[in-house]
Order: C-alpha cells, then structure tokens, then sequence
C-alpha cells in the first residue's frame, strides 16, 4: 500500500534554530518527491521535489531535502528558520512518469516558530 | 511556476442550496485537475480525479450525485456541492497538472461554510 508518514504532527523551534522535517514514505514504484507549505487558509505553494539525480534537493525559502533511498525517507531541513516560516509542511509522493495517477500526502507537520 | 486559481475564495450558503466552485488553469491547458477536501488542521483528502471532456473519478466514499464535477475544457473545472448541509462545510482545493510538467499545482483553496 501507498503511504507517507510524518512522525512529527507539531515542531517548534526558536527563530534562527535549525530545523527538519521527517518525511518517510511506503511506495511500491520508484516515487516522485515533493514538499509543500501551506499558510493558514491558503492553498499549497511547492517548496521542491526531486525526480532524479542528486539526492540532495534545493528549494525555494533556503529549504533543501535529501533522499535516502535505503530508509525511504526525504526530510526536509532549513539551516535558519525565520518566523514567516511557521506554517503546515507536507510531504507528498507520487509515481514516476505516470502523469495520470495522483499524489498520497503526507499528514502534515505544523511548524511554529518562537520569537 | 504555473498559476491556478479557485473562485470563491470563501462561500457562505444556506442548507439546501447548492455552491459552484470554479478551478481555472491561468497559463497552462490542464488536461487532469483533482479535487481534495481539508478538514481544520488535517491533510488533503482527495475527492475526484477530472479529465477533459470524460467523466471524473471519484474516490471511495465520495458521493458523485452530491459532488458534480465538470471538465469541460482545458482550463477549468467546477465542481457543484449540490444540496449543500453543515456537514460539507471545509475547505476545498483543487489542483492541476501542467502535462509539460509533473508537479500539481495548486489554487489558493474555497473556504465553504453551510449554515
């Protein structure tokens, strides 16, 4: 069965704090990654994705991922949160090259940040 | 990246009545747009996969006679909560896919509230 997890339902950190995500996934093709945000009442903004190739992704913000295929993860860490950072994070997996069949997300992992 | 946008932003209606939700690709020809629902602080729940000019699939437990969905060109789905009660009350957000790319991309979201 298609599934992701992200163990951590709630994460605070301090403004300037590192911070990651965890993101693991249970999918019986090879899978597409992603990683969206989303701001109260907003819709999802992509923050990146990996396909292929270096398995350390760069994004938008200063959010990088890195998947690990031997522990069907892909977490996602910034070096230095800022407060406009807090918001919902999901992970989201999706089958390669098949345009047609959707994403299972992840359940979400809300992000507070302390002054 | 490509732009999707919803109207309305926000719907209030009355028992009974029926809401339009509107899905526009703004720069793209979308040929698969998907449907999810978003209860307070959850993840996505995908209600209906549409495709241009075919009848859009529907997830398990979704009531297709309840929520109409129409694809009628390459830019905009709709999708009608027919007889809407306080139980539909969420938020609504729909996705595109751009067949040139992979990701979804996603409108900002209907908050529908049924009195």
């Amino acid at each position: 069965a298609q599934s992701v997890t992200q163990p951590d339902i709630h994460i605070t950190v301090s403004e300037g704090a590192s911070l990651e995500l965890r993101c693991n996934y249970s999918y019986g093709a090879t899978p597409y990654l992603f990683w969206y945000v989303q701001s109260p009442g907003q819709g999802l903004q992509l923050l990146l994705k990996y396909f292929s190739g270096d398995t350390l992704v760069q994004g938008i913000k200063g959010f990088e991922a890195e998947f690990k295929r031997s522990q069907s993860s892909f977490n996602l860490r910034k070096p230095s949160v800022h407060w406009s950072d807090a918001a919902e994070y999901f992970c989201a997996v999706g089958p390669a090259r098949n345009y047609g069949q959707n994403f299972v997300f992840g359940p979400g992992t809300r992000l507070s940040v302390l002054p | 990246g490509a732009v999707v946008s919803q109207h309305p932003s926000w719907v209030i209606c009355k028992s009974g009545t029926s809401v339009k939700i509107e899905c526009r690709s703004l720069d793209f020809q979308a040929t698969t747009m998907f449907w999810y629902r978003q209860f307070p602080k959850q993840s996505l729940m995908l209600m209906a996969t549409s495709n241009e000019g075919s009848k859009a699939t529907y997830e398990q437990g979704v009531e297709k006679d309840k929520f109409l969905i129409n694809h009628a060109s390459l830019t905009l789905s709709t999708l009608t909560v027919t007889s809407a009660h306080p139980e539909d009350s969420s938020f609504y957000i729909c996705s595109a896919r751009d067949p040139g790319q992979y990701e979804q991309f996603f409108g900002p979201g209907t908050r529908l509230t049924v009195l």
